[in-house]
């Protein structure tokens, strides 16, 4: 059983276009999180979503936008896809914010065209 | 400059070596964690370290937890090719989590 999910996997588009990832955690965890690993490997944290409390890493545009319909989904959409937006992004669940272990989903390969 | 920087950031070994890996950083943390993530998958935990100069052992692999909480080491013993992938660092010097620059290690048979 799948701790973390993500959907799709693979995901490729055009500039200017609007997207989503989904995002579920089995876990019962009460914090998400959505991650983008850049070419370079590097994993930086976009949004964590914890009880109804977005924390929101001010580098990231506002055409980004999490959405999490209850504790176990936090979905990502995406406004007008440019071509720097390419990368691999997770979500990732932990029980709580600060240190605690943090479970990755697959990730989703994103190519914008 | 990133909150963890890890050393180095590239590591190409014979099976057989050892090696180690460094995270740096000059905040205080008070707890570090190693990941490893390998090809098309996520990160996923190796170990916590929470006090300062504490050691952990997981087979092979040695991680260590500077006095300062500050820094961190991971050593590894006779390394495998199995023991391919993207090292990663994190920790939480508030409520906000980060990861190191990563090391990416290969070994190669």
């Amino acid at each position: 059983d799948t701790a973390v999910s993500q959907t799709p996997k693979y995901l490729v588009t055009q500039m200017g276009n609007d997207k989503s990832i989904k995002c579920e955690q089995n876990l019962g965890h009460d914090t998400m999180y959505w991650y983008k690993q850049d070419s370079k490997k590097f994993l930086k944290i976009m949004f964590s979503y914890n009880n109804k409390e977005l924390i929101i890493n001010e580098t990231v545009p506002n055409r980004f936008s999490p959405k999490s319909p209850d504790k176990a989904h936090l979905n990502l959409h995406i406004n007008s896809l440019e071509l720097g937006d390419s990368a691999v992004y997770f979500c990732a669940s932990s029980q709580d914010t600060g240190g605690d272990t943090q479970y990755f989903g697959p990730g989703t390969r994103l190519t914008v065209l | 400059t990133q909150l963890l920087e890890q050393s180095p950031q590239f590591l190409s070994i014979q099976e057989g070596e050892n090696l180690t890996v460094y995270c740096n950083s000059s905040s205080v943390f008070s707890s570090l964690q190693w990941y490893r993530q390998e090809p098309g998958e996520g990160p996923v935990l190796l170990v916590t370290v929470v006090t300062g100069g504490e050691v952990k052992k997981l087979k092979r692999l040695t991680f260590q937890f500077g006095d300062a909480r500050k820094d961190s080491s991971l050593h590894i013993t006779a390394a495998q090719p199995g023991d391919t992938g993207l090292y990663l660092c994190a920790g939480a010097p508030g409520n906000q989590f980060y990861f190191g620059t990563g090391t990416s290690l290969t070994v190669i048979p």
